[in-house]
């Protein structure tokens, strides 16, 4: 079973451009929904996070959009760089906080091509 | 800053043994989790660990596994009788009340012969 669906699985783009990587879930008692970036050897790290009591957050060049009755969210990285090629996972817990477990996407591989 | 670090960072065993995957979580912090990641899929919950208990496990945490707290600093899964299906990455991860994420580990990567 699904908890959280992510796609695409892979994402290609120009240097400049942005990329959006798109996350639907099922369970309506998600209540915290981070973003994490993975970089070859190393583990995820936490990128942005959302509460459902609101729609949109912004940090920095990234961006995260939240549809609470659809159940969708996603992210969005504004004037892409080669550096932001990773893979990312979207994420859900039902405890309102970093303490619970994590149910992730099955993450999507972003290059930027300069 | 400090990290989440795991010992070793690749370990091959044959099916059937007993492995134990290290972690050093940072050093306030009070929960603890492993994950692993199965290559190509995604990051799956395995284990939470607080106040020297499980707070929560999921159905891959099965009676081969266990977690332990030896010590003040380190944290341990051990595998007891190691399948194929094993093979994957795993990581260890720690939060505190105060902090914003789970800090992950660089991961462990397990391939069982």
């Amino acid at each position: 079973q699904q908890q959280v669906k992510q796609s695409p699985q892979s994402l290609i783009v120009q240097k400049g451009g942005i990329p959006i990587i798109n996350c639907a879930y099922e369970n309506t008692a998600f209540d915290y929904f981070p973003w994490y970036q993975q970089f070859p050897g190393k583990g995820p790290a936490l990128l942005i996070a959302i509460r459902p009591d609101v729609s949109e957050k912004k940090e920095g060049r990234f961006t995260i959009s939240f549809n609470k009755s659809a159940k969708q969210f996603s992210l969005h990285i504004m004037d892409s760089q080669p550096g932001d090629s990773a893979t990312y996972f979207c994420a859900a817990s039902d405890r309102g906080s970093t303490l619970g477990r994590l149910y992730f996407g099955r993450g999507t591989q972003l290059t930027v091509w300069p | 800053e400090p990290e989440v670090t795991q010992t070793p960072s690749h370990q091959v065993t044959q099916m059937g043994q007993e492995v134990i995957l290290r972690c050093v979580p940072i050093s306030n912090h009070l929960y603890f989790y492993w994950y692993r990641q199965i290559l190509g899929q995604k990051v799956e919950f395995l284990v939470s660990f607080y106040n020297n208990e499980i707070s929560e496990k999921s159905e891959i945490f099965d009676d081969q596994f266990s977690v332990e707290r030896p010590d003040g600093s380190n944290f341990t899964l051990k595998i007891r009788s190691t399948k194929l299906e094993d093979s994957a990455m795993y990581f260890c991860a720690s939060t505190g009340h105060s902090t914003d994420t789970q800090y992950f580990g660089p991961g462990t990567r397990l391939t069982v012969l």
